[in-house]
């Protein structure tokens, strides 16, 4: 089974409207962190957003805000007022076994297939 | 500050040769990520260097290997190419090599696009 999914291959989105990019993902950790990255024509992966299995409230970065739903293992990134220059992937990713003690060695994120969106002006 | 830095940008090579990708971190962080972007599989996990150790690895043959040096400067080798390797090879950088909450994030360089002929 998957452990992230993004259902949505691409989106075709007016200039200024908002976009909702979804995300579901599986685990049975208890302490897990779920990642946004957004990916240009030129290749970066740029950091987005990041939300904690613990953080009580959801994340936000500027026009970014991630709506997480614990119970429904739904963590999905809006953007407010897109913009042309917001045209790119987008990737949600996970990565788990994260402890409140520090020792071991970290895992690698797991991505998902990704969301190609478009903003159309 | 400086992002990380990965070069070189392109590569081109032939079956059968070997290659190594270089990834300069984040100044102060010490652990360094490598990833592999293919169109078919996404992208997957390689392995991790923290200290100068690799900490985790991923599901990769043994051809593909990396190594971490003192100023956390890392490199990953590819020996014996194949046609399949061709790939966007990914390096990221995150403070402490440790599953500990708030140290996790990873922020990326901009790939070392690898053709295999």
């Amino acid at each position: 089974a998957q452990k992230i999914t993004q259902t949505q291959p691409g989106m075709f989105v007016q200039e200024k409207e908002a976009v909702t990019l979804d995300c579901t993902y599986d685990t049975s950790d208890p302490s897990y962190g779920l990642f946004w990255y957004k990916q240009p024509s030129s290749g970066e992966m740029i950091f987005l957003i990041y939300q904690g299995s613990y953080d009580q409230q959801n994340a936000t970065e500027g026009r970014y805000s991630l709506n997480f739903q614990k119970a429904r293992k739904s963590a999905n990134l809006v953007i407010s007022a897109s913009q042309l220059g917001d045209s790119a992937m987008y990737f949600c990713a996970m990565r788990e076994g994260l402890t409140a003690d520090s020792g071991g060695g970290a895992d690698g994120l797991t991505f998902g297939k990704g969301t190609h969106l478009i903003i159309q002006p | 500050k400086a992002g990380v830095t990965q070069t070189p940008r392109y590569l081109i090579k032939t079956r059968g040769q070997q290659v190594t990708l270089s990834c300069s971190p984040i100044s102060g962080h010490r652990s360094v990520s490598w990833y592999q972007q293919t169109p078919g599989q996404g992208l997957q996990f390689l392995f991790e260097y923290f200290s100068e150790t690799q900490r985790n690895k991923g599901n990769f043959p043994g051809r593909f290997s990396g190594r971490q040096f003192s100023n956390s400067r890392s490199e990953m080798n590819v020996s014996t190419l194949e046609l399949g390797d061709s790939a966007l090879y990914l390096c990221a950088s995150s403070l402490e090599g440790h599953r500990l909450i708030g140290s996790e994030k990873l922020f990326f360089g901009s790939g070392t696009q690898l053709s295999v002929l």
